[in-house]
């Protein structure tokens, strides 16, 4: 089957570095996107590789491995609003996009 | 402002009951989705629509079903069939349908069943 297996939860200090992992089984996952939602709102992207290496945006980087079929978010400067859950997803082709269950990131002060 | 808007926020369900959720985007996007999303999981598929008049099953489409019979709607009845229809839905939207698209979610819908 297809799937995507990330942490249930993170905690991080206000100001530090976070990776979330990522790790996908399927045989044709197309690029990985992330998105992020905060409590009872709608989620949003963040960031999507379709190559393997790192791609920038702000204090948020991501990263693809697709021989090792993982990927990460990194969150830079961690701010008390960056505390929510960050999904990552795939494209399977077929139209179809595959969400993990999600990573809750907790910032603490 | 473009976006796409979901209705009611709130709704509650009785038993045997039908209940229809609105969802319409201005953004002309051809591609629409909805996502059914539990407490601590993840959004799960249930309809996807790639143009007008057309729509595909997801992974949890028994006891819903979906027209889209205009571009800018693609509504989501909760049917009678639908054993655990208590969820936090979600609509959502792309340009295309190709990897790299970004998904453009609505605010969602809770539905309670009572």
């Amino acid at each position: 089957g297809q799937s995507l297996e990330q942490p249930s939860e993170v905690t991080a200090v206000e100001g530090a570095i976070v990776q979330i992992n990522c790790t996908y089984q399927t045989s044709g996952f197309y690029g990985l996107s992330w998105y992020q939602q905060h409590d009872g709102g709608a989620p949003t992207f963040l960031s999507y590789n379709g190559l393997d290496g790192l791609e920038e945006t702000g204090r948020f980087s991501s990263f693809l491995s697709r021989s090792d079929s993982y990927g990460y978010l990194l969150l830079q400067e961690l701010q008390m609003k960056d505390s929510a859950s960050y999904f990552c997803a795939g494209y399977t082709g077929g139209f179809k996009t595959i969400f993990g269950a999600g990573t809750r990131l907790f910032v603490k002060a | 402002d473009g976006g796409i808007t979901q209705s009611p926020k709130y709704l509650f369900r009785k038993e045997g009951q039908n209940v229809t959720l609105s969802c319409e985007q201005n953004l002309n996007h051809d591609a629409m989705y909805w996502y059914r999303q539990d407490p601590g999981q993840g959004l799960r598929l249930i309809y996807y629509s790639q143009i007008v008049n057309d729509f595909q099953k997801g992974d949890i489409a028994e006891g819903y079903s979906v027209s889209r019979e205009k571009k800018e709607s693609f509504p989501l009845t909760v049917t009678s069939a639908q054993k655990n229809p208590t969820a936090f839905y979600l609509c959502a939207s792309s340009i295309g349908t190709g990897p790299g698209n970004t998904i453009y979610f609505g605010e969602g819908s809770w539905l309670t069943v009572v």
